[in-house]
């Protein structure tokens, strides 16, 4: 399986711009989680997905941001408008939801800057 | 809500040698799981190692051995025969598995930078 995989790597914006990162799960898991990782804060979850569904959006910053699932193997999170405070790496990780205990397998990450 | 500290920023050690990373997490939950990711400049996160709270037995794999003390809501981490491979961020991770929001749900400390020196 070639994992958990996002596009696109790196992504510069300008602000004000709207930003779509994707993420492509491995086949098979029913979970999908996105995080974004920052200096001061960390890593912290935004949202994730049990069978396409959002089961808990609470880490979603602001109405500025939002993530879909339109199948099981696709999700988007769409940032509109960017702005400078939402430059982090953004990660997309997938799991089994019955294998959830075990971990879950994430995805390289995209790197967004927003100048 | 639960909360994972690690309290050291950055570690280095000598190659071959051993290191210890600290974890702490507050949580009133019985159920939980423990896990230790590593993630090397690449960026990749990778799953390094697993704790079942149920369980006194501590986690190892291969090199890298955990010492859980439930009681003491401390999980820590201990790299032997350190390599230069194993340079990286260390997070510790909590996750809760009662029913209900928030479940199963990985919340991660802040991270330990380590560095192997050759």
């Amino acid at each position: 399986d070639a994992g958990v995989i996002q596009s696109p790597r790196h992504e510069v914006t300008e602000m004000g711009q709207e930003v779509t990162l994707r993420c492509k799960p491995i086949s098979g898991h029913n979970s999908l989680f996105w995080y974004r990782q920052t200096m001061m804060r960390g890593l912290e979850l935004l949202i994730y997905f049990n069978n396409n569904v959002p089961i808990d959006d609470s880490g979603m910053p602001e109405d500025r941001f939002s993530a879909k699932m339109p199948n099981a193997s696709f999700s988007t999170l769409k940032i509109q408008p960017s702005e400078p405070r939402d430059s982090a790496v953004y990660f997309c990780a997938s799991s089994l939801a019955i294998e959830r205990v075990y971990g879950y397998t994430f995805g390289s990450g995209t790197r967004l800057t927003v100048v | 809500a639960q909360t994972v500290t690690q309290s050291q920023p950055e570690m280095s050690v000598q190659e071959a040698e051993t290191v210890t990373l600290s974890c702490t997490y507050d949580t009133s939950e019985n159920n939980y799981y423990l896990f230790w990711y590593k993630q090397p400049p690449s960026r990749q996160m990778i799953l390094v190692i697993r704790q079942e709270a149920y369980k006194q037995q501590n986690a190892t794999e291969n090199r890298f051995s955990v010492n859980f003390q439930k009681a003491a809501k401390s999980f820590s981490l201990k790299i032997s025969d350190s390599q230069l491979g194993d340079t990286a961020m260390y997070f510790c991770a909590f996750m809760a598995t009662y029913s209900g929001a928030g479940s199963y749900q990985l919340t991660f400390g802040k991270g330990t930078k380590l560095s192997v020196i050759p």
